[in-house]
């Protein structure tokens, strides 16, 4: 699995957008890239997905670059309920058999 | 609503006993997980189980095992509970087919204590 890095920790304000970057060099031809949520004392939550270009749900959107180094989660105009630990993974997601491998993720603070 | 439920949010054991962490799905997911997560070190996988009575090890089995004798139900079983197995303890399910079934259904957790 290719492996990710992340931001330890991010703070911001509410209303404003928020860009959590995730870099994974060494993605696979066959990889996707995933994004989960966790809020404190519950599991992670699904929230987007994508291969290439951009992906854009109710939630956020998910940018990735043509060359599929990186990816971007954007979440719009952010509130006190955002504030969460976000993960990045990548891999083979066409059969939903792989095991996940979670990095420690990307601490959202979010403040009046 | 879908979920994954874990039969106990807490629960207090003392060492040496055996554990049970029980995990159901309704969504007649193939694949089950276990991870247990720790401050600092992120969610860790235990075991993982593809179909009814398999099992595969994940990255840190020891002092674990499972039980996958139903397709809804996943069972992780401390042999003989340690202060060091004292975690939060997450399940998960997945399908393992289309297109339009993305991501894991992870429950909320099972916050074991050992003293």
């Amino acid at each position: 699995l290719a492996k990710t890095t992340q931001p330890i920790s991010m703070d911001s304000y509410e209303g404003q957008e928020v860009n959590i970057t995730c870099s994974h060099n060494n993605i696979a031809t066959n990889d996707y890239i995933t994004w989960y949520q966790q809020f404190p004392s519950q599991g992670p939550r699904f929230i987007i997905q994508g291969y290439k270009t951009k992906v854009t749900n109710e939630v956020a959107s998910l940018f990735i670059p043509a060359d599929r180094k990186s990816s971007t989660l954007s979440l719009p105009r952010v509130s006190l309920s955002d504030t969460a630990v976000y993960y990045c993974l990548v891999g083979e997601e066409d059969t939903g058999r792989r095991a996940l491998t979670f990095g420690s993720g990307t601490r959202l603070q979010v403040q009046p | 609503d879908v979920k994954v439920t874990q039969s106990s949010r807490y629960l207090v054991k003392r060492t040496g006993e055996k554990v049970f962490l029980e995990c159901v799905q309704d969504m007649d997911h193939e694949n089950m997980f276990w991870y247990r997560q720790d401050p600092g070190l992120g969610l860790r996988l235990i075991y993982f189980s593809y179909d009814v009575k398999m099992k595969e090890k994940g990255d840190i089995p020891e002092g674990y095992s499972v039980s996958r004798e139903k397709k809804e139900r996943f069972s992780l079983i401390l042999e003989s509970a340690s202060t060091n197995q004292t975690s939060m303890y997450l399940c998960a399910s997945s399908s393992s087919g289309g297109a339009s079934d993305y991501g894991y259904t992870f429950g909320s957790g099972t916050r074991l204590t050992v003293v």
